[in-house]
């Protein structure tokens, strides 16, 4: 059984429009992280989260929320989507904080 | 913050030849290192987790080198074979406590 799901596996939005993502995870693991996906950028971190409740910034946080209400699922949201968010994008979750990651299957956001 | 530079960005080997895939990183601080594949339209897979005190680790094919003092890591494939095709990511924890950096990929094909 996946042990760190995503829903919906893709979307497509419209410009100015409310999305979001959702990451469910069955590890137990304390930390979960969102990431975007762009051809020719790897993966950057829009924001983890180490404990329910509390949510953290990462590399490029800006034009996203996250909200961790309980261990097990961790959400980003888009308040207003643009073209520039259309990626891929990956959620995962470790047992402490620069340990491995494991990883959900990813969601395909088109905006448009 | 940590940088990883991650080459070649594209590899084309034979069925049965080796693919060597290969990582610098900036932080001398970084305690763990990692591969993860990544097959089409799915997540990233851990392939290898390494520690810092670790200069080899061989696991079913792969062989993982990690030289401290040039701060690189490689990542080689003996013997491939088409389903090793996939896109490839180094990571590593850098200094921090919370997240890992990844390298931009590199997309491996192994034609027959």
């Amino acid at each position: 059984e996946a042990a760190v799901t995503q829903s919906p596996r893709s979307k497509v939005a419209v410009t100015g429009g409310k999305v979001t993502l959702s990451c469910h995870q069955t590890n137990n693991h304390d930390y979960m992280y969102w990431y975007r996906q762009d051809t020719g950028h790897g993966l950057r971190l829009i924001h983890y989260s180490y404990v329910a409740d509390s949510t953290e910034k990462g590399d490029i946080p800006d034009g996203y929320k996250a909200s961790r209400p309980s261990q097990e699922n961790f959400s980003l949201i888009l308040e207003l989507a643009s073209l520039s968010q259309t990626a891929v994008y990956f959620c995962a979750s470790s047992d402490t904080g620069g340990a491995e990651q494991f990883f959900g299957p990813g969601t395909r956001l088109t905006v448009l | 913050g940590e940088q990883v530079e991650q080459r070649p960005p594209h590899l084309s080997v034979r069925e049965g030849d080796s693919a060597f895939i290969i990582c610098t990183y900036t932080d001398s601080a970084t305690a763990y290192f990692y591969w993860y594949k990544q097959e089409p339209g799915a997540g990233l897979q851990l392939l290898m987790s390494v520690f810092s005190n670790v200069d080899r680790k061989e696991e079913q094919g792969l062989t993982v080198l990690l030289n401290k003092k040039d701060k690189r890591l490689s990542l080689n494939l003996t013997a491939a074979h088409p389903g090793d095709s996939a896109v490839y990511f180094c990571a590593d924890s850098g200094g921090s406590n919370y997240k890992l950096t990844f390298g931009k990929g590199t997309l491996l094909t192994v034609t027959p």
